[in-house]
């Protein structure tokens, strides 16, 4: 499996512009989670979809973020407009059906964001 | 509030020393925990999960789980250069219905040196 594939690996982009993140997550997994992390919060849950559906989006910072997954295999992850403070590290990570076993956490390579 | 703590660090140890690295959550409804390792500049792995009280070894790396503390333990005997990495703890309840988020810690730095 050629595990959890994300897009752009680095980003370098205005202040004010539109920054979207891609990811596509392991085959066959229902979940899948939208992670931030930065020296100062550590890593963060943004938000998390179930079966393609917004479970919890409490994490996202502000009306400027929002996450879609219009299908199983790919899901997005937009600022708009981005500013400085969003710089940092993204990450996108699936995992296999609830349950006390098979449920490990997979992450992508993540999408590191600079926004000057 | 789900809570996941560790001590940030850094652990320095020795090469060839034992690192033992500590983690508590605040979920008793926890079932799954896990440690992933990150290097620096990249994204965190897997390298231990565990689900049962007791230990769970895997090479050099022995994870250990006490749910009535709360408490869960990373072992790495051995420990080499390599190892030197930041250490996350996560823990995650098994439960469906919308409540099946795993919770981070931030991590504990560890440096072996030669």
């Amino acid at each position: 499996d050629a595990g959890v594939i994300q897009s752009p690996r680095h980003e370098v982009t205005e202040m004010g512009q539109e920054v979207t993140l891609r990811c596509k997550p392991i085959s066959g997994h229902d979940y899948l989670f939208w992670y931030r992390q930065t020296m100062m919060r550590g890593l963060e849950l943004l938000i998390y979809f179930n079966n393609n559906v917004p479970i919890d989006d409490s994490g996202m910072p502000e009306d400027r973020f929002s996450a879609k997954m219009p299908n199983a295999s790919f899901s997005t992850l937009k600022i708009q407009p981005s500013e400085p403070r969003d710089s940092a590290v993204y990450f996108c990570a699936s995992s296999g059906p609830s349950g006390v076993t098979g449920n490990t956490i997979y992450f992508g390579e993540g999408s590191w964001l600079t926004v000057v | 509030q789900k809570e996941v703590e560790q001590n940030s660090g850094p652990l320095s140890v020795p090469e060839g020393a034992i690192a033992s690295l500590n983690c508590t959550y605040s979920d008793r409804g926890s079932q799954s925990f896990f440690w992933y390792r990150q290097y620096s500049g990249k994204s965190p792995e897997l390298i231990m999960s565990i689900y049962s009280n007791g230990d769970k070894e895997d090479g050099r790396f022995t994870a250990q789980l006490n749910k009535a503390s709360q408490y869960v333990s990373l072992l790495i005997r051995d420990s080499q250069p390599s190892d030197s990495a930041t250490y996350l703890c996560a823990a995650r309840t098994g439960a469906s219905g919308g409540s099946y988020i795993p919770t981070f810690g931030r991590g504990t730095s560890l440096i072996v040196h030669p």
